[in-house]
């Protein structure tokens, strides 16, 4: 089957730098992606991983490595209107999203 | 404002009854999908749509039923609902099949 794995909650402090995990078991790989998503709004578009190594993207970081099945989204400078989930999603053989069930990122004061 | 809309923005549904959400996108995007998600389950894939006048069954595609009459909208039925059907259903939309999603705002559905 497939799965992706991501931890349910986080919490971090305003100004700090948190790192979210991500690791996949799907059936092939055409990319990853990490979403933002606030209570009672819709996903947003974060970032796109397909090849091994570290994107940036001002104050969020998006890494990938493709032989470990794994990934993680870094966020620096924290504000508090970071606290939202982030959702990690993976393109399948299929080119079908298979969807994480999202981190809630917790930033306190 | 291009994008995604979604309607009704919130509903509350008699078992048993049927009802259509509605879907329009304005950004000519071949592909389009429908999601629920559910607390702690993340979005699931319900149907999609790679092209205008094609559709596919996703994760969870019992009890839905979609139609792509032309690229811009992709209404989704619940002809019998139930309260399992409960949930804030999401439609979003791609460019080409694999391409980054741009989501609409959501529908709340209660079954009751």
């Amino acid at each position: 089957g497939q799965n992706i794995d991501q931890p349910t909650e986080m919490t971090a402090t305003e100004g700090a730098i948190v790192q979210i995990n991500c690791t996949y078991q799907t059936s092939g790989f055409n990319g990853l992606f990490w979403y933002q998503q606030h209570a009672g709004e819709a996903p947003t578009f974060l970032s796109y991983n397909v090849l091994d190594g570290l994107e940036e993207k001002g104050r969020f970081s998006s890494f990938l490595s493709r032989s470990k099945g794994y990934s993680y989204l870094l966020l620096k400078e924290l504000q508090m209107k970071d606290s939202a989930s982030y959702l990690c999603a993976v393109l399948d053989s299929n080119y079908q999203l298979i969807w994480g069930a999202g981190t809630k990122l917790i930033i306190k004061p | 404002t291009a994008g995604i809309t979604q309607a009704p923005t919130s509903q509350i549904l008699a078992a048993g009854r049927s009802m259509t959400l509605r879907c329009t996108q304005d950004m000519r995007h071949n592909a389009m999908y429908w999601y629920r998600q559910d607390l702690g389950l993340g979005l699931r894939l319900i149907h999609y749509s790679n092209t205008a006048g094609t559709t596919g069954k996703g994760e969870v595609p019992d009890g839905y039923s979609v139609s792509r009459a032309n690229t811009d909208d992709f209404p989704l039925t619940l002809a019998s609902a139930v309260p399992s059907q409960t949930s804030v259903y999401f439609c979003a939309s791609s460019e080409t099949t694999g391409g980054g999603y741009t989501f609409g705002s959501g529908t709340r559905l209660t079954v009751v």
